[in-house]
Order: structure tokens, then C-alpha cells, then sequence
């Protein structure tokens, strides 16, 4: 039961352009959304998180969108550097609860 | 700065042996939770634990799995008897708090425990 999509396997930009990463989800009681950043053979990173009461929330390089009519969150990097080639995951939750429901995550290239 | 760390960081066991994975959380955490990340797949929750108790699990905890925070600092998760399909890398993760409150929600990840079941 996927309840938390990222249709993109994998995105290429160049570097200094935007990076546009998507990711939908179905539970209406969503209310916690994440954003982490993985590299290979490391953890799962923070990135950025944003609840439901907003639509918008920025953090330097990093902005977070949510649509919640159309159940839908995106994570724009600008402008993009080389080090940020990773694996993206977003995550959600619902309010009373601990767990979170994962993306199968996006490969983002960024090319020097 | 704090870090949640794990260990071992790869273990290969025979089918039908025990495993325990290890985990420090940071230290003023309160929730900790195991996840597994299966080969090509998704990161998908195991477990959640909080006041020296299982909070929320999910379906793929099942008997065969067990979690246990013998003392103030560690945070364990057996496997009883391993399965070819128990092979995945297990992240363990800990949190401030509850998700619910937004700005400390946040899971820190450790670096994961490879497991190989041969």
C-alpha cells in the first residue's frame, strides 16, 4: 500500500538551475510532511519539513511546497550544487502518530 | 555534533540464526524507532518505542521481532530466527519528540545496519 509516491526514479539538473523533486501521497490525515536526504551507504538526513497548517516553507537553498488539495508536496533546490546529488525520500505522518510513511525516493544528478 | 550510531554496520548470518541490532540514540531523545530499507525499495517503518514501550508497530513486526532499551543509552532490535527476506539495511532513528509537534519532529537517522541472511 503506497501511501506516499515519488514517481521519479531519478532527475538530472544542472548545476546552479532548480531542482524540482515531486512527491504525492493518498491519507487525507497526513499532517507531517518530511524531506530527507540520503547519501550511499549513509542514513537518511534531514532536510526540511513542513506541516499541514502551511503551504510553504524555505530554509536557505531549500523550499518546500504543499498542495494539500491535490495531496501533493515538492521540494525545489536553487540554485543546485553538485553536492547535493543524493537520494531525496519525503515522508509523512499522521498527527497522532510516530510512524512514518516513506517514498521510494528520487536520485537527483547534478551536473557541474 | 549528536549522532544516532549503529552497530554492526554489516552482519551475515546463517537462515534460522539470531540477530541484534544496535543502536545509540541521542541522548535527550525520547522516541526511537527501527526502519528497514529492503534493496531498491522503500524505507518502510518497523517500530516506534517510547516510555520503555512499543508505541506503534507495523505488520512486517511480527513475533519474530522484538525491541528492547536495556539500559539508558542502548536500543536493540532482535530478530529471532532470520529469514532469507529479512535482508535489508535497518536504519535506527530517534526523535525529540512526537511528530505532532511540528518543529521538533524531526528523525535523526543512524547509518544503518546492513543485514545479509544467507
Amino acid at each position: 500500500d503506497q501511501q506516499v509516491k515519488q514517481n521519479s526514479p531519478s532527475l538530472s539538473v544542472q548545476e546552479g538551475r532548480i531542482s524540482i523533486l515531486n512527491c504525492d501521497y493518498t491519507n487525507s490525515m497526513f499532517d507531517y510532511f518530511l524531506w530527507y536526504k540520503k547519501y550511499p551507504a549513509e542514513g537518511p538526513t534531514f532536510l526540511i519539513s513542513i506541516s499541514s497548517i502551511k503551504d510553504k516553507n524555505e530554509d536557505g537553498r531549500f523550499t518546500v511546497f504543499l498542495n494539500k488539495s491535490a495531496k501533493h508536496l515538492s521540494l525545489h533546490i536553487v540554485p543546485s550544487q553538485p553536492g547535493d546529488s543524493a537520494v531525496y525520500f519525503c515522508a509523512a505522518s499522521e498527527g497522532t502518530g510516530n510512524q512514518f510513511y516513506f517514498g521510494t525516493g528520487t536520485s537527483l544528478t547534478v551536473i557541474p | 555534533e549528536p549522532e544516532v550510531t549503529q552497530t554492526p554496520s554489516h552482519q551475515v548470518t546463517q537462515m534460522g540464526q539470531e540477530v541484534i541490532l544496535r543502536c545509540v540514540p541521542i541522548s535527550n531523545h525520547l522516541y526511537f524507532y527501527w526502519y528497514r530499507q529492503i534493496l531498491g525499495q522503500k524505507v518502510e517503518f518497523l517500530v516506534s518505542f517510547y516510555n520503555n514501550e512499543i508505541s506503534e508497530k507495523s505488520e512486517i513486526f511480527d513475533d519474530q521481532f522484538s525491541v528492547e532499551r536495556p539500559d539508558g543509552s542502548n536500543f536493540t532490535l532482535k530478530i529471532r530466527s532470520t529469514k532469507l527476506e529479512d535482508s535489508a539495511m535497518y536504519f535506527c532513528a530517534s526523535s525529540e519528540a512526537n511528530s505532532r509537534l511540528v518543529s521538533a519532529g524531526e528523525l535523526f537517522f543512524g547509518e544503518g545496519s546492513r543485514l545479509t541472511v544467507l
